[in-house]
C-alpha cells in the first residue's frame, strides 16, 4: 500500500521568511496530492492540491511542486506570517489501477511555527 | 448547509464497553474515511469506503468495524473499548471523480476510555 513520508516534523521560521515542507510517496499509482492545514483544536482544511499531470501550482503565497519520477512533492510558503503557524499535512490518493484505489494516506505532519 | 457531522463531540466511557461513533455527510459524497489522531499528530487511517456496501481496512482497523448502508452515513464501532483507544477520531468524505477531489473533515469525536 501507499506510504507517505513527510519532513521536517517541526519547522521554526521568522516572520517574512520562506518555509518548505517535503514529502515522498511510494505508490506510483497515486495521482492526486493535497496539502492540509490544521490549526489547534480545529479540523484539517485543504490549502492547495496538485494532480499528477501538473508539475507546479501556485496560489498567492503558497506553491506546490511535484516530481513524479522521484515520487516527491513539496509545499512552499513565502513571506510567512504568524497566522501560518499550524500543523501541515501532505497526502496522496491512489488512482485507478492501484491496489489501494481511493485510499487517502497522510504524511506524519509538520508543526510550523512563525515567530513575529 | 452541506457539511459533515460527527456525534458525539466528546465521550468518556469505561473499559470494555461497546461504542459507536457516528458520522453523516450531506454533500452527497461517495467516499468516506475514518482517521485516529492524537493532538497535533499523524492521521492514521482506520477504515474507508467507496460507496454503499463497500468498506476497506486501513492501518488501524483490527479493533473496530464500520458499515456503509446509506451513502450519507458511516458509523465506526469499537467492540470493546480500551484505554489505548483514547484519542480523537476524525471522519472525512470526498466526492467521486477522476483526478482526485478535496476531502472534507468533520469536527471530530474526542474519546476517553477510563
Amino acid at each position: 500500500g501507499e506510504n507517505v513520508e513527510q519532513h521536517p516534523s517541526t519547522l521554526s521560521v521568522q516572520e517574512g521568511d520562506s518555509a518548505v515542507i517535503k514529502c515522498t510517496y511510494s505508490d506510483s499509482a497515486s495521482n492526486y496530492f493535497p496539502w492540509y492545514k490544521q490549526e489547534l483544536g480545529k479540523r484539517p482544511q485543504l490549502i492547495i492540491d496538485i494532480r499528477s499531470n501538473v508539475g507546479e501550482k501556485k496560489d498567492q503565497r503558497i506553491a506546490v511542486t511535484l516530481n513524479k519520477t522521484a515520487k516527491h512533492f513539496s509545499l512552499h510558503i513565502t513571506e510567512t506570517q504568524p497566522e501560518d503557524s499550524a500543523v501541515y499535512f501532505c497526502a496522496a490518493i491512489a488512482g485507478a489501477g492501484g491496489t489501494s484505489y481511493g485510499k487517502l494516506t497522510f504524511g506524519q505532519g509538520t508543526i510550523l511555527t512563525v515567530h513575529p | 448547509e452541506a457539511d459533515i457531522y460527527q456525534t458525539p463531540r466528546y465521550l468518556v466511557i469505561g473499559t470494555g464497553k461497546k461504542i459507536t461513533l457516528e458520522c453523516s455527510q450531506t454533500m452527497g459524497h461517495d467516499k468516506m474515511y475514518w482517521y485516529q489522531q492524537d493532538p497535533g499528530m499523524e492521521l492514521h487511517l482506520i477504515h474507508y469506503s467507496y460507496g454503499v456496501n463497500s468498506t476497506e481496512k486501513g492501518d488501524l482497523s483490527s479493533e473496530s468495524t464500520v458499515s456503509r448502508i446509506r451513502t450519507e452515513h458511516f458509523p465506526l464501532t469499537l467492540e470493546s473499548a480500551r484505554p489505548s483507544h483514547t484519542s480523537q477520531y476524525l471522519c472525512a468524505s470526498r466526492r467521486k471523480g477522476g483526478g482526485g477531489s478535496e476531502a472534507f473533515f468533520g469536527q471530530g469525536t474526542r474519546l476517553t476510555v477510563v
